[in-house]
């Protein structure tokens, strides 16, 4: 069974600060990763990943998909009030399918003014 | 930018009716999805669609469930029976080809009662 596991489960920083959001999965037939960010309902598209050790960015917002330690981080620097959100990573496969995405249980970072 | 579209934002049923949910992709989109988040838990698959038909169901989706795309734009999720269980967030997703990121929908929030 497809198994996508995100650390830290919650996490509260000041406002300013860098924080690491980690995620790591056990996936058949790999496609691509995905983090999404969730305020109130629908997840927003953030980053998709499908090569190793290419680093995308978006602002203040990095990531990079790790394929021989099956793992990726979702870096965020400077972070403002509006960053607290549930950040869920997902992993999508098979290859040649419909490529459903099988999502972690998210980490809920909070950032204090 | 585009948005997928769901209506109801908010549906209660009491336990043994149907409900449809229903859905507006983007209209250029190929690739359709039905996700649920029960209450405090992982987001789930349960359906894709694309040609017309369903092209993969997870374990959650059984006979109670069934999706259409009725008229080229809609896109809806029906429950024949519902059961206390099914009360859970189901949002709809939507995505051109495959190797691009999904776009999800608000969400309809299912109470059961």
């Amino acid at each position: 069974e497809d198994k996508v596991v995100q650390s830290p489960l919650s996490l509260v920083v000041h406002e300013g600060d860098t924080v690491t959001l980690n995620c790591s999965y056990e996936v058949t037939n790999f496609r691509s990763l995905l983090w999404y960010k969730q305020e109130k309902k629908a997840p927003t598209f953030l980053f998709m990943l499908t090569s190793s050790g290419i680093e995308k960015k978006s602002g203040r917002l990095s990531s990079i998909l790790d394929k021989k330690e099956l793992s990726s981080i979702l870096n965020i620097t400077a972070t403002q009030t509006g960053d607290s959100a549930i950040y869920l990573c997902a992993v999508s496969g098979p290859k040649d399918g419909n490529e459903k995405l099988t999502f972690g249980t998210g980490t809920r970072l909070t950032i204090i003014p | 930018e585009p948005e997928v579209t769901q209506t109801p934002s908010h549906q209660v049923t009491q336990m043994g009716q149907e409900v449809i949910l229903r859905c507006v992709p983007i209209s250029n989109h190929l690739y359709f999805y039905w996700y649920r988040q029960i209450l405090g838990q992982k987001v789930e698959f349960l359906v894709s669609f694309y040609n017309n038909e369903i092209s993969e169901k997870s374990e959650i989706f059984d006979d109670q469930f069934s999706v259409e795309r009725p008229d080229g734009s809609n896109f809806t999720l029906k429950i024949r029976s519902t059961k206390l269980e099914d009360s859970a967030m189901y949002f709809c997703a939507s995505r051109l080809w495959t190797g691009q990121g999904y776009t999800f929908g608000s969400g309809t929030r299912l109470t059961v009662v």
